[in-house]
């Protein structure tokens, strides 16, 4: 089955320390994307990235930072600069990484906490 | 910058009552898309639109794209208790994709 696997699916983490999401799609994806989704709110674009090798901020990446090495793989590291990190966190990919459009295909997220 | 906002915030219904959704965007769209998050799962595509004027039926769920293509409905017809959970529609016009607040429903048996 394709699809796109996150995993930890819970996550408890100490002030200051670093914590990396990982992200994995098996769809061929070429765009990939980092979604932030704070209780009763909508969803925040951290990071998104349209090929491998390269990777744009998004709308609060403050505290963030991302890698695409491989197409499959999109890890998003929660850095101790990251002043509210708890938080559910979404990553997402679509097909192609122009400016046609395409539906999201969305992992089931990540929950991290912090103690 | 572009801007997406979404009516109402909340929605209680009784179960069985009609259920609608707006988008409204500050400037014209190249098209939307809409997505549905159950409670405690991910957002899960539901239907794109690109027409101005453009109308599209799922079922009991009917969507919308405005003449202007700056504003976008979803119509849910005798809301059932599976309609519960949060819509989202999302702008298609930058690459950035902008999702809208959303609109949360709950449905009362």
């Amino acid at each position: 089955d394709g699809g796109i696997t996150q995993s930890p699916k819970y996550l408890f983490r100490k002030e200051g320390q670093n914590v990396t999401l990982s992200c994995e799609q098996n769809l061929n994806h070429d765009a990939m994307y980092w979604y932030r989704q704070d209780p009763g709110q909508g969803l925040r674009l951290i990071y998104y990235s349209q090929i491998v090798n390269d990777f744009q901020k998004g709308d609060i990446a403050e505290g963030y930072s991302v890698s695409r090495e491989k197409k499959e793989s999109f890890p998003l590291t929660v850095t101790s600069a990251q002043k509210n990190p708890t938080a559910f966190y979404l990553c997402a990919s679509r097909i192609s990484g122009g400016r046609d459009t395409g539906e999201l295909f969305f992992g089931e997220g990540s929950r991290l906490t912090v103690l | 910058g572009q801007q997406v906002m979404q009516i109402p915030q909340y929605q209680h219904v009784q179960e069985g009552e009609d259920f609608t959704t707006y988008c409204n965007s500050s400037t014209t769209l190249s098209n939307i898309q809409w997505y549905k998050q159950r409670p405690g799962g991910h957002p899960v595509f539901l239907i794109q639109l690109v027409k101005s004027g453009e109308v599209k039926k799922q079922k009991r769920l009917t969507f919308q794209f405005g003449e202007a293509k700056k504003n976008s409905s979803l119509h849910i017809t005798a809301t059932q208790t599976t309609d519960v959970g949060t819509y989202f529609c999302r702008s298609s016009g930058t690459y950035k994709y902008i999702f809208g607040t959303g609109t949360r429903l709950k449905v009362l048996a």
